[in-house]
């Protein structure tokens, strides 16, 4: 059980490139979620899924885009990378719907993204 | 909005001194409450979360948390911190029903030998 995996750990960009941040869970979760961390800011909501098909914008969507093809998958897509997005990206999952024990976000390791 | 402060940016503490760290969140309703630990080049991990009952709630490596519905808060409480506690500690709220999980800022603890 490798619970959620983000691929890859290190990446530099220049501006303009794009790129896609991966992420799986393997715990059968439906909601998943991206966030972006930046000093004295905590972490912000980009986007998030609760389910295949389904996805919806958090906070700081522009600039980002989403899909979910499947349960298990949830990448994340820089279209022309802008040093405004250099951070630290953390995708979570957890089972949605309160009949699932309200459970807990489970976090992967994250993606440390640099762009000059 | 939806909102969460966590008042205290950085703490200093030495072995042994008793830690509280305060988190306020902004919403009148029913709201989960979590607090999550992050270890140096790690990713967050879950300490305590508050869904119904016992406003006490204990978690793992002796931390505790206390909801106070009248005050909005849910402060983070361990009474001997140890070097390993050296971690930054987000409060998180969530409201039921609308999956959006908000976060504080955080708290950097540093413990000293």
């Amino acid at each position: 059980n490798a619970g959620v995996t983000q691929t890859p750990k290190f990446q530099v960009l220049k501006t303009g490139q794009s790129m896609t941040l991966q992420c799986a869970q393997d715990m059968n979760h439906e909601y998943m979620s991206w966030y972006r961390q930046d000093p004295g800011m905590g972490l912000r909501l980009i986007h998030y899924s609760v389910g295949a098909g389904i996805t919806d914008q958090g906070e700081v969507p522009n600039g980002y885009n989403v899909s979910r093809s499947t349960t298990e998958d949830f990448p994340l897509r820089l279209l022309s990378a802008a040093p405004s997005q250099t951070s630290v990206y953390f995708c979570a999952s957890s089972y949605a719907g309160w009949d699932k024990n309200n459970s807990p976000l489970h976090f992967g390791n994250g993606t440390r993204l640099t762009v000059t | 909005a939806q909102s969460v402060s966590q008042h205290n940016h950085h703490v200093i503490l030495s072995e042994a001194a008793s830690l509280e760290l305060g988190c306020n969140y902004s919403y009148g309703g029913t709201v989960n409450l979590f607090w999550y630990v992050q270890y140096p080049g790690q990713h967050l991990q879950l300490l305590l979360k508050y869904f119904s009952g016992d406003p006490l709630v204990k978690g793992i490596k002796g931390f505790e948390a206390e909801f106070i519905k009248s005050k909005f808060s849910f402060n983070l409480r361990k009474p001997s911190v140890q070097w390993s506690d050296t971690a930054e500690y987000f409060c998180a709220v969530n409201v039921p029903g609308t999956y959006k999980y908000i976060f504080g800022t955080g708290t950097r603890l540093k413990v000293l030998a």
